[in-house]
Order: structure tokens, then C-alpha cells, then sequence
């Protein structure tokens, strides 16, 4: 079956360290994204990529990077200058056909982040 | 800026009663809508969007919803809720301006009891 996939579904980490999110499709989309999820704000989006080998900042990007070397794969690095790092992160994805209907965006499971 | 507000954080509605999740929006242009629904501890799944056309859109679990052009809001609506409806529920609108990408209102939390 087609979809996204996020790993690991929960992760601890001690102040200090880095970490990277693993996020992969199946569904030949050629965009992506990385949500941050905390109760009471809805999503913010951190990073997003339209197409392999760019990206580009969302509203939330410090502390925060991404890569896109591959068009299934858009991993996210939490690194030690996010300053609270502790919450949900969702991975997306859509086909981007460039026209007025450019499709729904399709989530994964979602990965919990939290720091000790 | 592309934006929904949802002014509601929690609504609960009696099993079988209709439903209603408000959302209203603020764009420059044509809006693109979504709603999309969430359970705990998962990803979000899609319900229905607004493109262009009725007015009317109906979607996925039985979920309606109608665009008002005159009062900027795309309300979300249900005849006959479920107690298996109970989630977080989430408007959003396409972002111009971050290539195809959401934002997403604050989240309204539905309850329904038996």
C-alpha cells in the first residue's frame, strides 16, 4: 500500500543532541513537508521541498534542518539550537501538478520528540 | 498572509444530533479549503476540500461542508454524529506563498456522548 512513513514513532533526547527524523513515500509526490504539532496551535510548518535537491524555510525553521537528496525521502534534523524541541512532528506530502488542483496533502503517523 | 481561524476549541454534541465545526478564512484570491480530522496520537486524515464550484462539498464519513463566500467561512457539518466521530478537526487553507503547502486554524475538539 501506498504512504508515508514516519520513524520513530516516539524519541527521547537528552538537551544537547541532535536528532533526525525519518520520513519516506511511497506515493511518487513530488512535494513535502515537515509540520510541528504542539496542543493549542494547530501545525506549523517548519520546512517544505517542491522538488529533489531543494527546500525551502517554512515559519518555524530555526534550529531545524532538512535535506532532499532523494524525491521519497525529506528527513528533518532537530539540532541543539531549537530551543524547545519537545513535541509532535507530522511529515506530508502531495503531487504537485503546478495547477489549481493540486491534490490534498497526505500525513504520516507522526513522530513524538521528547527532550529530558 | 493565507489564514482560518477556528473559534471554537471544543464543541459537544449528543450522539445521533447534527454537528457543526465553525471555520472562517482570510485570503487574498480564490481560497482553497481543507478540513481534515485527527485522532489521538496519529497523523491527519483527509476529510474534504473546496477548490472551485458548489458550494456544497461533501466528503469522506458522512462530512459536509459549505463555503460562504458573503461570510468567509467553510463550516464544517454532519447530520447524525457519532461517538466515533470524537477527534480534533482541523481547517486549513492553501498557502500562496510556501508552494502548496497548509496552514492549519488552532483545532476544534469534538465530542460526542452517547
Amino acid at each position: 500500500d501506498g504512504g508515508i512513513t514516519q520513524s520513530p514513532k516516539y524519541l527521547f533526547r537528552k538537551e544537547g543532541q541532535n536528532v533526525t527524523l525519518s520520513c519516506e513515500q511511497n506515493l511518487n509526490h513530488d512535494a513535502m513537508y515537515w509540520y510541528r504539532q504542539d496542543p493549542g496551535q494547530g501545525l506549523r510548518l517548519i520546512y517544505y521541498s517542491q522538488i529533489v535537491n531543494d527546500f525551502q524555510k517554512g515559519d518555524i525553521a530555526e534550529g531545524y534542518s532538512v535535506s532532499r537528496e532523494k524525491k521519497e525521502s525529506f528527513p528533518l534534523t532537530v539540532t541543539s539550537a531549537q530551543k524547545n524541541p519537545t513535541a509532535f512532528y507530522l511529515c506530508a506530502s502531495s503531487k504537485f501538478t503546478g495547477g489549481a488542483d493540486t491534490g490534498e496533502l497526505f500525513f504520516g503517523e507522526g513522530s513524538r520528540l521528547t527532550v529530558l | 498572509a493565507q489564514s482560518v481561524a477556528q473559534p471554537e476549541d471544543q464543541v459537544n454534541v449528543a450522539e445521533g444530533n447534527p454537528l457543526t465545526v465553525k471555520c472562517t478564512y482570510s485570503v487574498s484570491g480564490n481560497p482553497y479549503l481543507f478540513w481534515y480530522v485527527q485522532y489521538p496520537n496519529r497523523g491527519l486524515q483527509f476529510l474534504l476540500k473546496y477548490i472551485t464550484g458548489d458550494n456544497l462539498v461533501k466528503g469522506s464519513y458522512g462530512f459536509e461542508a459549505e463555503f460562504n463566500k458573503s461570510q468567509t467561512s467553510f463550516h464544517l457539518k454532519k447530520p447524525s454524529a457519532l461517538v466515533s466521530d470524537s477527534a480534533l478537526y482541523f481547517c486549513a487553507v492553501r498557502d500562496t506563498n510556501s508552494g502548496y503547502a497548509l496552514n492549519f486554524g488552532k483545532g476544534t475538539s469534538l465530542l460526542v456522548t452517547p
